[in-house]
C-alpha cells in the first residue's frame, strides 16, 4: 500500500534563511503529488501539484518553488522565508479510494 | 473567491447526540466531494466522499448528503463521540482531481 515520509515534522526557521522540505512516496508508481498549506485559522491551500517528473504546477503566486527531481520525490523550497511563509505544510498524492492520502506535515515557524 | 464554503468554524455537540457539518460549493463543475478530519499537528485522513450521480453515501456513523441544485452537502455523525472532535474539511474537485478545500469547522464532542 502507499505510504508517503514527510520530513521534518517540526522547524524553525529564522526570516531570510532557505527552506527545503522533502516527501517521498512508496508503494506506487507514476503517482500525482501535491503540495497543500494550512495557515493559522485557515483551511487547506493547494500550493503545486506534479503529475510526473520535472513538471509543476503552481497554484498561488508565492514566495515558495516545488521541484520533482525523481518520480516519487517532491521537494518544496524557498531561497528567502517570509514571516507569512508559516503554516502546516503537507504533501499529498493520489490514493484509488481516498482520492487524497496525506502526509504527517511539517509545522514550519518561520520568526 | 472561495469555491468551498463551510460557514461555521465550530460546532459543539453533546455525546451520543448527531453532529452536522455543513458544506456549500460555488461552482457548478464540481462533481466529486470529500470530507477529512484532521486532529492537531497530523495530516488529514479521509472519512468519506460522494460523486454527483449520488445523493446519499453511508459508512458507519457516517453519512454525507449532496443537494446538487443547492449545491450543498452534509456530513452526519451519529452518535457522536467525544474521538470525533477534530477540524472537519470538506473538499470538491471537478473529475476527481485538484481538490478545493474549505476552510474547516472544528468540532467539539463533550462527554
Amino acid at each position: 500500500s502507499q505510504t508517503i515520509h514527510q520530513w521534518p515534522a517540526t522547524l524553525v526557521q529564522p526570516v531570510g534563511s532557505p527552506l527545503s522540505l522533502e516527501c517521498t512516496v512508496e508503494g506506487t508508481s507514476n503517482p500525482n503529488l501535491y503540495w497543500y498549506r494550512q495557515a493559522a485559522g485557515r483551511g487547506l491551500q493547494l500550493l503545486f501539484y506534479s503529475v510526473g517528473i520535472g513538471q509543476i504546477s503552481s497554484e498561488v503566486p508565492q514566495n515558495l518553488s516545488a521541484s520533482r527531481p525523481q518520480d516519487r520525490q517532491f521537494i518544496l523550497s524557498s531561497k528567502k522565508l517570509l514571516l507569512s511563509d508559516s503554516g502546516f505544510y503537507l504533501c499529498a498524492t493520489d490514493r484509488a479510494l481516498e482520492k487524497l492520502f496525506f502526509g504527517s506535515g511539517t509545522q514550519l515557524s518561520v520568526l | 473567491d472561495q469555491q468551498v464554503k463551510q460557514n461555521s468554524p465550530s460546532l459543539s455537540v453533546q455525546e451520543g447526540r448527531i453532529s452536522i457539518l455543513n458544506c456549500d460549493y460555488t461552482n457548478s463543475m464540481f462533481d466529486y466531494f470529500l470530507w477529512y478530519k484532521k486532529y492537531p499537528a497530523e495530516g488529514p485522513t479521509f472519512l468519506i466522499s460522494i460523486s454527483s450521480i449520488k445523493d446519499k453515501n453511508e459508512d458507519g456513523r457516517f453519512t454525507v448528503f449532496l443537494n446538487k441544485s443547492a449545491k450543498h452537502l452534509s456530513l452526519h455523525i451519529v452518535p457522536s463521540q467525544p474521538g470525533d472532535s477534530a477540524v472537519y474539511f470538506c473538499a470538491a474537485s471537478p473529475y476527481g482531481q485538484n481538490f478545493v478545500f474549505g476552510p474547516g469547522t472544528r468540532l467539539s464532542v463533550l462527554p
